[in-house]
């Protein structure tokens, strides 16, 4: 099945600096791959997802880059703020009748 | 309006009871999931039920089972209580068939085992 790496596990970023985390999956088949955000003592929530079939996407200070060659995708935060400070989960799915796999998280602070 | 909604928040109970937690979306989705949120706040599934049609997690012990009464509910009873099984449990929900598009989650129901 399918299996998500995730790095760095922690990250500190002062506030104003920009932030990436990278996952790698090894199901060459996966075509979604979203990223969730976890606040602490709540629910993990989508802040950005991207498909097989394109390579970046943007939304605000938060971006997405997709390698289907290398298998391996980046979430890239800019101009970060205290606010952004969470648990980012990356996660994929592969084709078929697969649930999504999450990658085990980063711990992002953003120190002000 | 909450979107998933799990009761209860908070359960502490001894080892070797069982408990359940209960599920139930408003979204009109057709698939729904449990996951485990461990310590290390590692979100692995559990399982997945879509048109009654159930996918297990080959390492979810079989003291856990689903309940599924109707396409909006999906519950989780969990027999014989062990320590390991000291988790989040969050209750999620998609729509656009099995395993399509965004998963919205319950708020989480945090099982301390004694």
């Amino acid at each position: 099945g399918e299996n998500v790496e995730q790095h760095p596990s922690t990250l500190s970023v002062q506030e104003g600096d920009s932030a990436v985390i990278k996952c790698t999956y090894s199901d060459s088949a996966s075509n979604y791959f979203p990223w969730y955000k976890q606040e602490l003592g709540k629910r993990p929530q989508l802040i950005i997802d991207i498909r097989s079939n394109v390579g970046e996407k943007k939304d605000q200070r938060i971006a997405v880059t997709l390698n289907k060659t290398a298998k391996h995708f980046s979430l890239h935060i800019t101009e970060t703020q205290p606010e952004d400070s969470a648990v980012y989960f990356c996660a994929a799915r592969a084709s078929g009748n697969t649930p999504l796999v999450f990658g085990k998280g980063t711990r992002l602070s953003v120190i002000a | 309006d909450t979107a998933v909604s799990q009761t209860p928040k908070y359960l502490v109970t001894q080892m070797g009871n069982d408990k359940s937690i209960k599920c139930e979306q408003n979204l009109g989705h057709d698939t729904m999931y449990w996951y485990k949120q461990d310590s290390k706040k590692f979100l692995k599934i559990m399982f997945s039920y879509n048109n009654k049609e159930l996918i297990i997690n080959e390492t979810v012990p079989n003291r856990f089972s689903p309940k599924s009464p109707d396409k909006a509910h999906l519950n989780l009873h969990i027999n014989s209580l062990e320590l390991g099984d000291s988790a989040v449990y969050f209750c999620a929900s998609s729509q656009g068939g099995r395993y399509t598009g965004e998963l919205f989650f319950g708020e989480g129901s945090r099982l301390t085992v004694l």
